[in-house]
């Protein structure tokens, strides 16, 4: 079955605790997205990855690291996550290299940060 | 980057009614996407329209594009219960630079049984 999937699907932790939310998608899709998704705000885009070992900035990459070694997973890092970035985080593939075709996405990661 | 905002921002119909949701945006479009999220869910595609494309349809949808205004419309027809989720519009940017989607803030479909 094509999917994006992404782990942790739910996770609470403190300020400053580095962790990492994984992103795996089995469409061989050149293009990866990270969004964010807060109240009143929308989707709001991260980082995102027209290839392998290529990233750039999306609107908001402050307090975020990706990284493409791989075609099929595209991390995102918080190095020392605080409060303002809890929030519901998607990850998305298109087989477009723009990004700008049909996105799939996957189920959405909570954050919590206390 | 340019945003599509989509209006009402909530809809409450009757099963069994039309719901028609709207997504304005500011500058020139390569395509438009609309997407559907049920609470707390990851989005999924319902359909994609060209900027030299005026209407498409897709079973109980029709998206229509007008350039000239800036607007894109989303027609269910004969809502379901099941319809019930938000709605989303997506534009990317003009020409082969841009490689972003970008989201409006989404219209809240109700459909009561």
């Amino acid at each position: 079955e094509a999917q994006v999937t992404q782990n942790p699907r739910y996770l609470i932790t403190v300020t400053g605790k580095k962790l990492t939310v994984t992103c795996s998608q089995n469409m061989n899709h050149e293009y990866m997205s990270w969004y964010r998704q807060d109240p009143g705000l929308g989707l709001r885009q991260i980082y995102y990855s027209m290839n392998v070992e290529v990233t750039d900035k999306g609107d908001v990459p402050e307090g975020y690291k990706v990284s493409r070694k791989e075609k099929r997973n595209f991390p995102l890092i918080l190095e020392s996550p605080s409060p303002n970035q809890t929030s519901l985080y998607f990850c998305a593939s298109s087989l477009s290299q723009g990004g700008t075709g049909e996105l799939f996405f996957g189920e959405g990661s909570r954050l919590t940060v206390l | 980057s340019q945003q599509g905002e989509e209006d009402p921002q909530a809809l409450s119909i009757q099963e069994g009614e039309n719901a028609t949701m709207n997504c304005s945006y500011k500058t020139s479009i390569n395509n438009l996407q609309w997407y559907r999220q049920n609470s707390g869910r990851g989005l999924v595609h319902l359909i994609l329209i060209r900027s030299n494309e005026r209407e498409k349809h897709s079973g109980r949808l029709r998206v229509t594009l007008d350039t000239s205004k800036k607007s894109s419309s989303l027609l269910i027809t004969a809502s379901r219960a099941a319809d019930t989720a938000s709605y989303f519009c997506a534009t990317d940017g003009p020409g082969a630079g841009s490689y972003q989607l970008t989201f409006g803030k989404g219209t809240k479909l109700s459909v009561i049984p």
